[in-house]
């Protein structure tokens, strides 16, 4: 199983400010991975595939980037709606597996 | 516009089987690959198992021994199915569509329904 791990676990980021979120995978999965946004008691959105690729109507400000084992995920200039838990997930194999999340909160 | 919706009882004795059927509306089942992820409370994401349209699965080793995924095309519903629940199984279920070939992202997921194991 590929372990996924996300750091930091919360940040603590001004409104405007970027944010710079990290997941790293315990073996390669290439570009097969994807970014969630999860806001209080709704289902996770789709931000990112393919390590890069935006989601329909994913705002601009939202960047992937990584690939094989290192991944990241940049918000340009964080806007109120954008503070919520974002997970990583890696569908190069079996089973598909989550990191643990990363809290984006209000500095 | 695919929209996936979860239902089933809210709670469920310890011992007993969790049922839990996902219907997809604004597309057809048999077009699509399809998984169930849970979120235990204040915790992370789990994938639980995925069901293609043709109907072949893959389960997480963790719980294979007791999660089933089926499909039924004549309702555009999949289910799931887990026996013998402990209060560990008490969770949020969703739904999720997963791309085939490649594209394996979840895509769009359901609302989400909370179960509860307790006596």
């Amino acid at each position: 199983e590929i372990v996924m791990t996300q750091s930091p676990a919360t940040l603590s980021v001004s409104p405007g400010e970027r944010a710079t979120l990290s997941c790293r995978a315990s073996q390669s999965v290439g570009s097969k991975l994807a970014w969630y946004q999860q806001k209080l008691g709704q289902a996770p959105r789709l931000l990112i595939y393919g390590a890069s690729t935006r989601a329909t109507g994913i705002p601009g400000r939202f960047s992937g980037s990584g690939s094989g084992t290192e991944f990241t995920l940049t918000i340009s200039s964080l806007q109120s709606e954008d503070f919520a838990l974002y997970y990583c997930q890696q569908y190069n194999n079996w089973p598909r597996t989550f990191g643990q999340g990363t809290k984006v909160e209000i500095k | 516009q695919l929209q996936l919706q979860e239902s089933g009882p809210g709670l469920v004795k310890p011992s007993e089987t969790l049922s839990l059927t996902c219907t997809v509306s604004g597309g057809s089942i048999s077009s699509f690959h399809w998984s169930w992820i849970r979120q235990p409370p204040g915790k992370g994401l789990e994938w639980i198992g995925y069901i293609s349209y043709s109907g072949s699965t893959n389960y997480s080793p963790s719980l294979k021994s007791r999660v089933t995924i089926s499909l039924d095309t004549s309702k555009n519903q999949f289910s799931l199915k887990v026996t013998s629940v402990t209060a560990a199984d008490t969770a949020v279920y969703y739904c999720a569509r997963e791309g085939g070939a490649g594209t394996n992202w979840f895509d769009p997921w359901g609302q989400g329904t909370l179960v509860t194991v307790s006596s």
